[in-house]
């Protein structure tokens, strides 16, 4: 039978394509956050932040859209490569804490 | 090394017995965080310091998890009495300081994966 949890949201895209990872966050009060990249059997790997104050920021291929009045964040990258494949987090922080939350994940698949 | 190294990478380890996981932050960070990683899980929070502040341990989940962290530096995660749900990664990260907006940036580390048989 299923096991809960194992199946993460999944994003399957073209090598080249442009992703769009979208996360859903709780605290109204949190005031900054982080995407991370987490491949098969490493440690979660700091993509790119943006605070509450902004509602854009771009890095290398990739922006976050931040939308505090929906509490939704989003990760999109530019040209999609095999090598993006891995899951991605989300996490908040803020409201007086100093400790991040995260959200459950979303698998990336890039195919050739 | 310049990042967060934990050690063991990986253990194996009977049910009943205790564990210890190490981590050791990047340099001159003084925040230094505890999660655990179950698989296919999202990060669970265990255990936060910051400088010479009592630890933040609201996400222990049992008496049998312990941490302390030396000299500012080194953290130790201790898990006694070892059971089966304690298999997961645990991963410890590590961020410069909490005033401003680039200390906010957290650095993870490899994760020790336990198993717990």
């Amino acid at each position: 039978g299923e096991s809960v949890g194992l199946h993460l949201p999944t994003l399957s895209v073209q090598e080249g394509d442009n992703s769009i990872i979208n996360c859903a966050y709780s605290n109204s009060a949190s005031d900054y956050f982080i995407w991370y990249k987490q491949e098969s059997g490493k440690g979660p790997q700091f993509i790119i932040d943006i605070r509450s104050n902004m509602d854009k920021r771009q890095g290398q291929r990739v922006t976050v859209l931040l939308n505090k009045t929906v509490k939704h964040l989003s990760l999109q990258i530019a040209a999609t490569q095999p090598g993006d494949s891995a899951v991605y987090f989300c996490a908040e922080k803020g409201g007086g804490s100093y400790i991040p939350t995260f959200g459950r994940g979303t698998s990336l698949i890039v195919h050739p | 090394g310049a990042g967060v190294s934990q050690s063991p990478s990986n253990k194996v380890t009977e049910k009943g017995k205790d564990v210890e996981l190490r981590c050791d932050p990047i340099s001159g960070h003084t925040a230094l965080y505890w999660y655990r990683q179950s698989l296919g899980q999202g990060l669970e929070f265990l255990i936060y310091f910051q400088g010479n502040s009592a630890p933040d341990k609201s996400g222990l989940p049992s008496d049998r998890f312990s941490a302390e962290r030396t000299g500012g530096s080194v953290s130790t995660l201790t898990i006694q009495r070892t059971q089966q749900e304690d298999s997961a990664v645990y991963l410890c990260a590590s961020s410069p300081d909490r005033g401003s907006f680039s200390g906010n940036t957290i650095y993870f580390g490899e994760g020790s994966w336990l198993t717990v048989v």
